[in-house]
């Protein structure tokens, strides 16, 4: 089955500055990829998704770039708030439904 | 997007008892649903697949016997957590899907603490 990697496992920056949270995955099938912004007591909620037929897509101030030949994707955050602080899951999927999350990333934004 | 309920929002029972979450769509029809468990500070795991009008299908490991799942209909579906015991206590989290759409969406979660 599909395995999700996601990196870094934490990650503390500066109110305006970038931040950027990577993943691989393993089964070259897979072919949709959504971020989700989890706070604390709450669901995830989906934020940006990428398709297999698309490099890149952004929305905002939140990117998301694919690279299907290397298998990974990442989130880029630019002009970071304190409101961004939170934990981040990628996931993938190789069909309709059952995605498979990375183990997630917390997101501290300082002011 | 989508709009998802589940109610209760936190639940603690005693060992032994049985508990029901509930998951609803409040503004599309989901043929499709997901429940998730999260235990603190991990991942969430996909415990089962219901599709409206048949049975679930579980996970590796995920016991159908002691986490039923009933998808009657397409904005309503329900996880029973039967004798529940301590380890059961965690997050569930129910996520809908409509026709021939990847994107899911979550609802808030349910917190369990079995006692």
């Amino acid at each position: 089955g599909e395995n999700v990697e996601q990196h870094p496992s934490t990650l503390s920056v500066q109110e305006g500055d970038s931040a950027v949270i990577k993943c691989t995955y393993s089964d070259s099938a897979s072919n949709y990829f959504p971020w989700y912004k989890q706070e604390l007591g709450k669901g995830p909620q989906l934020i940006i998704d990428i398709r297999s037929n698309v490099g890149e897509k952004k929305d905002q101030r939140i990117a998301v770039t694919l690279n299907k030949t290397a298998k990974h994707f990442s989130l880029h955050i630019t002009e970071t708030q304190p409101e961004d602080s939170a934990v981040y899951f990628c996931a993938a999927t190789p069909s309709y439904g059952k995605l498979t999350f990375g183990q997630g990333t917390i997101l501290t934004v300082h002011p | 997007g989508a709009v998802v309920s589940q109610h209760p929002s936190w639940v603690i029972c005693k060992s032994g008892t049985s508990v029901k979450i509930e998951c609803r769509s409040l503004d599309f029809q989901a043929t499709t649903m997901f429940w998730y468990r999260q235990f603190p500070k991990q991942s969430l795991m996909l415990m089962a697949t219901s599709n409206e009008g048949s049975k679930a299908t579980y996970e590796q490991g995920v016991e159908k016997d002691k986490f039923l799942i009933n998808h009657a209909s397409l904005t309503l579906s329900t996880l029973t957590v039967t004798s529940a015991h301590p380890e059961d206590s965690s997050f569930y989290i129910c996520s809908h899907a409509g026709l021939a759409s990847y994107e899911q969406y979550f609802g808030p979660g349910t917190r369990l603490t079995v006692t």
